[in-house]
């Protein structure tokens, strides 16, 4: 199993560009989520999901959309770039229990600078 | 008060002390706990998960204290590579956004 996968490792943008990260998970899932970690701040939830075609908001959604068309990949889209948007990007997924999210799995992390 | 607070530290400690990091959580709605650890420039990898019986898993156990809304992490007889950044994260019932504790740094030192 290759666990949880993200590409790329590093971007640079310029600010108003677009662009998408990309999260595959070959554990069969149902949780899904991005969090981004920022200096002093600690993970914040972006979205997340608990099935294909199913996805909500968390903590900081704002200048992120994401989707779910499959149980395995759960891309995140930055609609317009902005140095604020500087941050390392975590995707996690994880099986559900009821209400409540088990071990969460965690890729290795994609890192963002914005100019 | 935040949801869920840490102590940042850094906690600097010789090779073979024991050491001891609390979190403290602020909804008394909060169902499930665990501790992650983060090496520098990683993802966060799970330690242990905190039940209410507490739980060992070598030189690591875990407590959950619900009357005074805080779990703790006890390391005994350190190690240089458990250095790291050691984040709680607690689940509210009923919801499917976790919080995570901004993290308490551990330095072991020879």
């Amino acid at each position: 199993n290759a666990g949880v996968t993200q590409t790329p490792k590093f971007q640079v943008l310029k600010t108003g560009q677009s662009m998408t990260l990309q999260c595959a998970q070959d554990m069969n899932h149902e949780y899904m989520s991005w969090y981004r970690q920022d200096p002093g701040m600690g993970l914040r939830l972006i979205h997340y999901s608990v099935g294909a075609g199913i996805t909500d908001q968390g903590e900081v959604p704002n200048g992120y959309n994401v989707s779910r068309s499959t149980t395995e990949d759960f891309p995140l889209r930055l609609l317009s770039a902005a140095p604020s948007q500087t941050s390392v990007y975590f995707c996690a997924s994880s099986s559900l229990r009821g209400a409540f999210q088990e071990t969460q799995y965690f890729g290795p992390g994609t890192r963002l600078l914005v100019l | 008060r935040k949801e869920v607070e840490q102590d940042p530290g850094p906690f600097n400690v010789p090779e073979g002390a024991t050491v001891a990091f609390n979190c403290t959580y602020s909804n008394s709605a909060s169902q499930s706990f665990f501790w992650y650890r983060q090496d520098c420039r990683k993802e966060p990898k799970l330690l242990m998960s905190v039940y209410s019986s507490g739980n060992e898993d070598g030189r690591f156990t875990a407590q959950l204290n619900r009357a005074s809304q805080y779990i703790s992490l006890l390391i005994r007889d350190s190690k240089l590579s458990d250095s790291a950044t050691y984040l709680c994260v607690v689940n509210r019932g009923g919801s499917y956004i976790p919080t995570f504790g901004r993290g308490t740094s551990l330095i072991v030192h020879p």
